[in-house]
């Protein structure tokens, strides 16, 4: 069964330390993964995209995700991490006939930034 | 140019009474997708439509909760005879044809009491 686990369910980094979320999916075919920010009571905001190509994508708000097959893992990135960025960041599949049938999400993990 | 949007944002029901929730995709965009979110818990897909069609209802429960995306007009998720199990953040999201991303909506927050 197709499923996103995210073993971090919180974190908490120091404004301008390094931040890596950890992301690994179970899908037997080539996935589409995406990492996703939600802000208390707000809408998911998407940070970034893995279809093909490169392994190493690049995002807005200065994430970046690699794409690891060996290991099943898509993990988040930030070389320094800003206040703005506590929220919850959810990591997900695309696991329908094209990428945009069905998005199984992972549970999700809180990132707290302390000053 | 405008995002999804769904209405109300906030919803309060007793228990027996109907939840209708209300999205509008992006403009242009012909797939729509319901989720729920429930307290500490990441989304779970429950229904894919384009107009006046479900594509994938797999998520859905089998009782009380229906879908449908009209020719005209917004997608409406209608939750029959509420229970409090049913609290929860609904989240609709929209993609265009043949795209590959789908644009979410900051959800409606439904309370049943």
């Amino acid at each position: 069964a197709q499923s996103v686990t995210q073993p971090d369910i919180h974190i908490t980094v120091s404004e301008g330390a390094s931040l890596e979320l950890r992301c690994n999916y179970s899908y037997g075919a080539t996935p589409y993964l995406f990492w996703y920010v939600q802000s208390p009571g707000q809408g998911l905001q998407l940070l970034l995209k893995y279809f093909s190509g490169d392994t190493l994508v690049q995002g807005i708000k200065g994430f970046e995700a690699e794409f690891k097959r060996s290991q099943s893992s898509f993990n988040l990135r930030k070389p320094s991490v800003h206040w703005s960025d506590a929220a919850e960041y959810f990591c997900a599949v695309g696991v329908g006939k094209t990428s945009y049938d069905k998005v199984i999400f992972g549970p999700g993990t809180s990132l707290s930034v302390i000053p | 140019n405008a995002g999804v949007m769904q209405n109300p944002r906030h919803l309060v029901r007793r228990r027996g009474q109907e939840a209708r929730l209300r999205c509008s995709p992006v403009k242009g965009h012909s797939h729509v997708y319901w989720y729920r979110q429930l307290p500490e818990e990441g989304l779970k897909f429950m229904v894919y439509l384009q107009k006046e069609n479900i594509i994938d209802e797999s998520g859905m429960p089998k009782e009380r909760f229906s879908a449908e995306f009209p020719k005209e007009g917004p997608s409406i998720l209608r939750i029959q005879q509420v229970v409090r199990g049913d609290s929860a953040a609904y989240f609709c999201a929209s993609s265009p044809l043949g795209g590959e991303t789908q644009y979410f909506g900051p959800g409606t927050r439904l309370l049943v009491l």
